[in-house]
């Protein structure tokens, strides 16, 4: 089943905006990333956030946290017109056995308007 | 380095066919997966593999099998094809336990007639 529920599940700006998109989770995780999926391709890590850290940055990227809402957002500042894609947050926890697995959402589909 | 690679981009199938979906990374990582994605969808978990010649199945395995005789590759069988399997197939490897990315292959885009 599916850990991570992104919300919006789309969203449309105009260039030079700020995105932002939120993830909600279910159970306790080792941590969460966020993945970028350009239309037709496979998918590119973003950022990786530990569940011992509660911010960090990455260029115009910056997630948020929160373990005791089991909560991340993910916010791309300054937007462009190549950042329209599928951004999907996965939660990595142990699945047991010493496997972890990562768990993803379904997703947010983000326009950027020139 | 490669990264993932997957063969063949695109498959058509028709019901009751087999085929293989193959999958291979030159990072020397342990772990392998295989994921399929449908319109709307985030990834479902097929298989995995922690290490040569040890696989587990996810969330979605029926109809599937892998094996893994070496570090480098990680097939994915379709036995007996079915239009249910019409999807995207992904396969992704990491480094290890917890605290590491995974890196995707570019997919393989397969329909079932």
């Amino acid at each position: 089943s599916q850990q991570g529920e992104e919300d919006p599940q789309a969203l449309s700006i105009q260039e030079g905006e700020n995105a932002t998109m939120n993830c909600s989770y279910k159970t306790s995780i080792n941590n969460l990333q966020w993945y970028r999926q350009n239309s037709g391709r496979g998918l590119v890590h973003l950022i990786l956030i530990r569940s011992n850290e509660r911010e960090k940055h990455s260029g115009r990227l910056r997630v948020t946290l929160d373990t005791s809402k089991k909560s991340s957002s993910l916010l791309i500042t300054a937007s462009r017109a190549a950042d329209t894609a599928s951004y999907f947050c996965a939660t990595d926890a142990n699945s047991g056995a010493g496997s972890y697995q990562l768990t993803f959402g379904k997703g947010t589909k983000l326009s950027v308007i020139p | 380095n490669a990264g993932v690679t997957q063969t063949p981009k695109f498959q058509v199938l028709k019901t009751g066919q087999s085929m293989t979906l193959q999958c291979a990374q030159d990072m020397n990582h342990e772990y392998m997966s295989w994921y399929r994605q449908d319109p709307g969808m985030g990834l479902r978990l097929i298989h995995y593999s922690v290490g040569a010649g040890i696989t587990d199945q996810g969330e979605v395995p029926n109809g599937y099998n892998v094996s893994r005789s070496t570090t480098e590759d990680f097939p994915l069988r379709l036995l007996s094809a079915a239009p249910s399997q019409t999807s995207v197939y992904f396969c992704a490897s990491r480094a290890g336990l917890g605290t590491d990315t995974q890196y995707f292959g570019p997919g393989t885009r397969l329909t079932v007639l």
